[in-house]
């Protein structure tokens, strides 16, 4: 079965510092690549996706990440980060089914 | 546009008891519909899914049953609840315009599930 995998279950970082987060998944065919982002108290959202293309994908608030497929990764990234990106995220893959695969979310702390 | 509705928010249930949480779809038709569960360190778990009315897959076998009664409710049950059971629901749903054009699935905002 199809299996993805956060590198870093807590992160913590200070404002401006630059940040990476590791994802990797287990299958060997076509994917469908997420990030979601959870901020406290609020509902999940899309943060950014990969389907096809260039595989560097840019996303909302400053957000990129990159496909690389020899590698099985999805690496999220963003150059400086602010208080306000405290949250939880989330990457997750589509492969032949329907539903995504999650892994188990990475919480970043951003402190002033 | 389409909006996805989740009730209710937070549920307090004696152990043995029944479970009924309920997920509506706004402003599209025939969509895909999930249940998934979240819980501390472990991520998402995927449930359930549904491509149509009356057709349920099962992703773990568990304590929990999940019905689509019209083409954009689904509602996630349970005829005993476990300690075990509790956690946070989420509802989502997507397209169903194939997995190749990179639908994305949106989320509801949760339903908080404690089993006393």
């Amino acid at each position: 079965a199809q299996s993805v995998s956060q590198h870093n279950h807590h992160v913590i970082l200070s404002e401006a510092a630059s940040l990476e987060l590791g994802c990797n998944y287990s299958y060997g065919g076509t994917v469908n690549l997420f990030w979601y982002v959870q901020y406290p108290g609020q509902h999940l959202q899309l943060l950014l996706k990969y389907f096809s293309g260039d595989p560097l994908v840019k996303g909302i608030k400053g957000f990129e990440a990159e496909f690389i497929k020899s590698k099985f990764s999805f690496n999220l990234r963003k150059p400086s980060v602010q208080w306000s990106d405290t949250a939880e995220y989330f990457c997750a893959v589509r492969d032949s089914g329907y539903a995504l695969n999650f892994g188990k979310g990475t919480s970043l702390l951003v402190t002033p | 546009s389409q909006t996805i509705h989740q009730w209710p928010a937070t549920l307090v249930q004696p152990v043995g008891s029944p479970l009924s949480l309920e997920c509506t779809v706004e402003g599209t038709s025939n969509p895909n519909l999930y249940w998934y569960r979240q819980a501390a360190g472990r991520g998402l778990q995927l449930l359930f899914y549904s491509v149509g009315i009356g057709q349920i897959s099962s992703e773990v076998p568990q304590n929990l049953s999940a019905s689509r009664p019209q083409d954009r409710q689904f509602i996630l049950s349970s005829k005993k609840l476990l300690l075990s059971d509790s956690g946070f629901y989420l509802c989502a749903w997507s397209n169903q315009a194939g997995r190749r054009s990179g639908n994305t699935i949106c989320f509801g905002e949760g339903s908080w599930l404690t089993v006393v």
